[in-house]
C-alpha cells in the first residue's frame, strides 16, 4: 500500500502568514492526490483535487502543487476561519489513503 | 443540490450488529461511488472501503476487509455499512462520501454526509 506522510504534524501561525504543508507519497502517484481542511464536529471539506486544481468555492489564498511523491498545499495569507486541520488523500483504481492530518494553531 | 445525509448516532454493546446508512439526494444514485471513511476520537481520517451503486462491486481497505460489509439498496438510493460482531474499537465517526465522476481520475470527494457516531461500551 502507498504509504502518505504529512508534515509538520502540528503548526502555529498567525494572521496573515505564508503557510506551507507538505505530503510526500511512499511511492510516486502522479497527481492522484487531494487536500481537505476538517473543523472540529464537521465533515472533511474538499480544497484541492488532482494536487493543484481548486475547489470551486475555495478562497483563491489556498493552493496546491507538486506531482510524483512530494506535494504541498499553501495558504497565501492565513486568515481566521483556516485554523483547522488538513488532510491530503491519495487516490488510484484499488486504494486510497489519507496522511495524518495537519493541525494549523493559532500561534 | 447533491446531499448524503446519514443515519444518527447509535449506542451499542459489544457483540451486537449495526447497519448505519447514508441516504443519497439530487442525483442518479447509481451512476457514483460512494465512499466510506472512520475517524476514531481525535484521530486522522481512515478510508475503509467503496462501493459502486450500479452493481454492488465493493473494494475494501485491507485494514477493514472482513470486519464490515457495503451494501446499497438502489431503490431507494441508501448505502449501508455494517457490522455482525461490534468491538469497542469500533466506536468512531463514520462518514460516507460520494465522488465527483465514476471514473479513477475522480477518487476525491466534494460531498460528504454528515456523519454517524458509532459508540460501542459495555
Amino acid at each position: 500500500d502507498i504509504q502518505m506522510t504529512q508534515s509538520p504534524s502540528t503548526l502555529s501561525a498567525s494572521v496573515g502568514d505564508r503557510v506551507t504543508i507538505t505530503c510526500r507519497a511512499s511511492q510516486s502517484i502522479s497527481s492522484w492526490l487531494a487536500w481537505y481542511q476538517q473543523k472540529p464536529g464537521k465533515a472533511p471539506k474538499l480544497m484541492i483535487y488532482r494536487a493543484s486544481s481548486l475547489e470551486s468555492g475555495v478562497p483563491s489564498r489556498f493552493s496546491g502543487s507538486g506531482s510524483g511523491t512530494e506535494f504541498t498545499l499553501t495558504i497565501s495569507s492565513l486568515q481566521p476561519d483556516d485554523f483547522a486541520t488538513y488532510y491530503c488523500q491519495h487516490f488510484n483504481s484499488y486504494s486510497e489513503t489519507f496522511g495524518q492530518g495537519t493541525k494549523v494553531e493559532i500561534k | 443540490e447533491v446531499q448524503l445525509v446519514q443515519s444518527g448516532a447509535e449506542v451499542k454493546k459489544p457483540g451486537e450488529s449495526l447497519r448505519i446508512s447514508c441516504k443519497g439526494s439530487g442525483y442518479s444514485f447509481s451512476g457514483y461511488w460512494i465512499t466510506w471513511v472512520r475517524q476514531m476520537p481525535g484521530k486522522g481520517l481512515e478510508w475503509m472501503g467503496r462501493i459502486d451503486p450500479s452493481d454492488s462491486h465493493t473494494i475494501y481497505s485491507p485494514s477493514f476487509q472482513g470486519h464490515v460489509t457495503m451494501s446499497v439498496d438502489k431503490s431507494i438510493s441508501t448505502a449501508y455499512l455494517q457490522w455482525s460482531s461490534l468491538k469497542a474499537s469500533d466506536s468512531a465517526m463514520y462518514y460516507c462520501a460520494r465522488r465527483p465522476c465514476y471514473y479513477d481520475s475522480c477518487g476525491y470527494y466534494p460531498q460528504w454526509g454528515q456523519g454517524t457516531l458509532v459508540t460501542v461500551s459495555s
